[in-house]
């Protein structure tokens, strides 16, 4: 089965901009998860989704981040306006059953 | 509060030699433990997990990780270590909300 596919890979913008985040999440998985990861740490969620409802959104910096799972499916996370600390890989994640949790290949995302 | 501990930032190995990954937890209830492998610009690779069940799981790539409850540990093994395991390893695990709570990682080194 495919896996967990994300876009762009790596994206390089200015501070005050704005950026968006796509992934699609394996077929079939209801649950959907946004995780931001600094280099050298562990992940740190901060969206969790349920078919297209937020089950969790306790961690994400409401004043500049969103994230919507229109249909379910296919989900975006937008951050307007980027700070230098927003700098990290972002990470998409999604779970069948609850249990493990399978992560796509994340997008670099620097902000200078 | 739940949480898990990775004490070692890093463990070097030679080739051929086995190789352990600490791993200890707090959880309410019955743990739900994870492994979680990242290659070098790559996205999370599940490994393995407990549920419930023989103490000894085994998993992707050669690995096992062996369960102790009263040690609360949950230490990722490999009887003869390959180069290319080297990468950053990650012990979670699940809280009642089906969420990872994550280990700060370890990153394994193999030495040739």
């Amino acid at each position: 089965e495919a896996g967990v596919a994300q876009s762009p890979r790596y994206k390089i913008i200015e501070k005050r901009q704005s950026v968006a985040f796509w992934c699609n999440p394996i077929s079939g998985h209801a649950t959907l998860y946004w995780y931001q990861q600094i280099l050298g740490q562990g992940p740190k969620l901060l969206i969790q989704f349920q078919n297209n409802g937020v089950v969790d959104d306790s961690q994400l910096p409401k004043d500049r981040f969103s994230a919507e799972r229109l249909k379910g499916v296919d989900s975006t996370l937008k951050i307007q306006p980027a700070k230098l600390e927003d700098s990290a890989v972002y990470l998409c994640a999604s779970s069948w059953t609850g249990d493990e949790q399978y992560f796509g290949p994340g997008t670099r995302l620097t902000v200078t | 509060a739940q949480s898990v501990a990775q004490p070692e930032d890093q463990v070097n190995v030679a080739e051929g030699n086995p190789l352990t990954v600490k791993c200890t937890y707090s959880v309410s209830g019955n743990p739900y433990l994870f492994w979680y492998v990242q290659y070098p610009n790559r996205g999370l690779q599940f490994l393995l997990k407990y549920i419930t069940g023989d103490n000894l799981v085994k998993g992707s790539y050669g690995f096992e990780a062996e369960f102790n409850k009263s040690q609360t540990s949950f230490h990722l093994k490999k009887p003869s270590a390959l180069v290319s395991d080297s990468a950053l390893y990650f012990c979670a695990v699940r809280d009642s909300n089906y969420q990872l709570i994550w280990g700060a990682g370890t990153k394994l080194i193999i030495k040739p």
